[in-house]
């Protein structure tokens, strides 16, 4: 079964740190770019970052960059989502998200993981 | 950066009618190279994450019953479900995948009326 299951969130203060790991299983993960998005408590989705195959390449948000920093392991299915400088408008569930490959006709973002909450509040 | 602008914000259709919902990019997101609209639908229901309904505009993803339907070019696109069942019932969002900035739309929430 293709999937991919999110970690690592919970509660931080603001100006700290939490790092979100997504395993994938089922698939080629070293053939797919892959995202993080967002969702704030009742809004909607906002892209955070993107990675691409072999890592060489990302690309972040404006709201983000130069605090969050994304990262892959294809030796262990993994993707990373290291984050510092927390704020309170961070506070959201974080998803990762499968996005294109060569080898798949989608080009969107096809399998989602279940998201892992993070919340920045002192 | 491309602004998704949906319409309307929230929906309410009977049982078996046909319920409409538009996108409009501020920019256009169909790549002439290929012809292909970097469009695509989403459907979430509470407590879960989105799931991919369609892409490039009009192609339906694998297993999306075929009530579900997209269409349009350019700037303007619309989801269409033919007959809604009960089990439709959520927030949709279209998103461009035209400009690493993969913009969302602000979601149109559609309920049973």
């Amino acid at each position: 079964e293709v999937q991919l299951v999110e970690s690592g969130g919970g509660l931080v203060q603001p100006g700290g740190s939490l790092r979100l790991s997504c395993a994938a299983s089922g698939f080629t993960f070293s053939n797919y770019w892959m995202h993080w998005v967002r969702q704030a408590p009742g809004k909607g989705l906002v892209w955070v970052s993107r990675i691409n195959t072999d890592g060489s390449t990302t690309t972040y948000a404006d709201s983000v960059k130069g605090r969050f920093t994304i990262s892959r392991d294809n030796a262990k299915n993994t993707l990373y989502l290291q984050m510092n400088s927390l704020r309170a408008e961070d506070t959201a569930v974080y998803y990762c998200a499968r996005g294109y490959s060569s080898s798949s006709p989608v080009g969107a973002f096809d399998i989602w993981g279940q998201g892992t909450m993070v919340t920045v509040s002192s | 950066d491309i602004v998704m602008t949906q319409s309307p914000d929230s929906l309410a259709v009977s049982l078996g009618e046909r319920a409409t919902i538009n996108c409009k990019s501020s920019q256009s997101v169909l790549y002439s190279s290929n012809n292909k609209n970097y469009l695509a639908w989403y459907q979430q229901k509470p407590g879960q994450p989105p799931k991919l309904l369609i892409y490039w505009a009009s192609t339906r993803e694998s297993g999306v019953p075929d009530r579900f339907s997209g269409s349009g070019s350019g700037t303007d696109f619309t989801l269409t479900i033919s007959s809604l069942q009960a089990e439709d019932v959520a927030v949709y969002y279209c998103q461009q995948y035209y400009t690493p900035s993969y913009t969302f739309g602000q979601g149109t929430k559609l309920e049973i009326k």
